[in-house]
């Protein structure tokens, strides 16, 4: 069964930094591309950054480019997201979320999502 | 970018059937593949179509997706309506470079 368990979400200060996590299990992580995918409150989704299988090809919205980094360890099973400089806007329910080939635009599985709060 | 617009909200009674559109503001619609994303109140979404019109394993065939070049829209066709359905759904496409984009979801009443 694949899972997908999100960690790192929480409160922080406008212009802190933040690092969300990702451990997945249940298939073979470093087969597939990986994902992260946010949702502010009572709004729709939106696609923030995704990396493929073996790091090669990396993405970010246009929102983001610049404060976040996307990385992936294969070797623990782990997708990772760097937020810094977050701004009120970044304030969200950030999912991680599994493509379902070696370097793919949408999503097959998704994580239950890790909230992150930005206020002061 | 392009970007996928989808009816804020739609309604139908139960046994019915209805459809969701997601028209692609610039390119062709059939450039990539369509996804179409369940998400229930307080839940993760959950993929009830792909590549344009195929069903994951699991999702009911009540659910039918399609692509129509003319319009240059997708879209979501559930039949046999049960108040089990009543959820956003959102469109999904990519770019050239697999950068994802969604349309901005469609919120439908089972009533």
């Amino acid at each position: 069964e694949v899972q997908l368990v999100e960690s790192g979400g929480g409160l922080v200060q406008p212009g802190r930094s933040l690092r969300l996590s990702c451990a997945a299990s249940g298939f073979t992580f470093d087969d597939y591309a990986m994902h992260w995918v946010r949702q502010a409150p009572g709004k729709g989704l939106e696609w923030v950054s995704g990396i493929s299988w073996n790091s090669g090809s990396i993405g970010y919205a246009d929102s983001v480019k610049g404060r976040f980094t996307i990385s992936r360890d294969n070797a623990k099973n782990s997708l990772y997201l760097q937020m810094n400089s977050l701004r009120a806007e970044d304030m969200a329910l950030y999912y991680c979320a599994k493509g379902p080939g070696y370097s793919s635009g949408w999503y097959d599985y998704w994580g239950q999502g890790t909230l992150v709060t930005v206020s002061s | 970018n392009f970007m996928l617009t989808q009816p804020h909200s739609v309604s139908e009674s139960p046994g019915k059937t209805v459809t969701i559109s997601c028209t692609r503001s610039s390119g062709s619609i059939a450039s990539n593949y369509v996804q179409w994303y369940q998400q229930r109140p307080g839940s993760s979404p959950t993929t009830v179509i792909y590549e344009d019109n195929q069903r994951p394993s699991g999702v009911p065939d009540r659910f039918s997706g399609s692509i129509d070049s003319s319009s240059n829209s997708a879209s979501l066709t559930i039949s046999g309506l049960k108040t089990e359905d009543e959820a956003d759904y959102y469109c999904q496409s990519y770019d050239s470079s697999n950068h994802g984009v969604f349309g901005g979801g469609t919120k439908l009443t089972v009533l």
